[in-house]
């Protein structure tokens, strides 16, 4: 069964700092990973997939890396702002791109002013 | 991306009580819809997946008969929670995916259901 565990589960940094969110999963089985964020009360908002075959993605001040074969992505934030505070969340899809995709728990950022 | 749209964003009803929450997808045909169940400070968690046209395949421990999930169309799925209990009150959000297996989904605002 998979599992996703993400490291903090909260973080608060001062504006401006970079800083790096932590995914992992025990099966190494994915088909591929995304990265979404969750304002309170809100839906989910996807920010970055990346495929099992590749190794990063990139969209502005977010970077994505994914290590398969350790079981592990991680996001990096640049030049964090106030408007980035949210949950972050992880979420792996099985080899064969089936329905279930596994959630990690999220790490809830807050970047102050 | 794609839109997705979910209806009501809030609702409380009283206990005994059914509700019926919508997803739409608004831009595009979705073939897959998917409802997660979400409690404060969890992860989300699968309760079921719908193919347009047939019976929904919930995941294991989820009450079929209470949690009604209609996909009659390719743009709109709808989950009803039957005979609501304060346990119920979570937060419930839909995802939609046209096409086959490997295109990705697109997910809604979420609902926060509050029984009493």
């Amino acid at each position: 069964k998979q599992e996703v565990t993400q490291i903090p589960a909260a973080l608060s940094v001062p504006e401006g700092e970079n800083l790096v969110l932590n995914c992992s999963f025990t099966d190494s089985a994915i088909y591929n990973l995304q990265w979404f964020r969750q304002d309170p009360g809100k839906g989910l908002t996807s920010l970055l997939l990346i495929q099992s075959s590749q190794r990063e993605q990139t969209s502005g001040r977010l970077n994505a890396s994914l290590d398969k074969s350790s079981g592990r992505s991680t996001l990096y934030i640049a030049a964090s702002q106030p408007g980035d505070s949210a949950t972050y969340l992880c979420a792996v899809r099985p080899t064969g791109g089936g329905n279930k995709l596994t959630f990690g728990t999220g790490t809830q950022l807050k970047v102050e002013l | 991306g794609a839109v997705v749209s979910q209806h009501p964003s809030r609702v409380i009803c009283k206990s005994g009580t059914s509700v019926k929450i919508e997803c739409r997808s608004l831009d595009f045909q979705a073939t897959t819809m998917f409802w997660y169940r979400q409690f404060p400070k969890q992860s989300l968690m699968l309760m079921a997946t719908s193919n347009e046209g047939s019976k929904a395949t919930y995941e294991q421990g989820v009450e079929k008969d209470k949690f009604l999930i209609n996909h009659a169309s390719l743009t709109l799925s709808t989950l009803t929670v039957t005979s609501a209990h304060p346990e119920d009150s979570s937060f419930y959000i839909c995802s939609a995916r046209a096409g086959t297996v490997n295109t990705e989904a697109f997910f809604g605002q979420g609902t926060r259901l509050t029984v009493v």
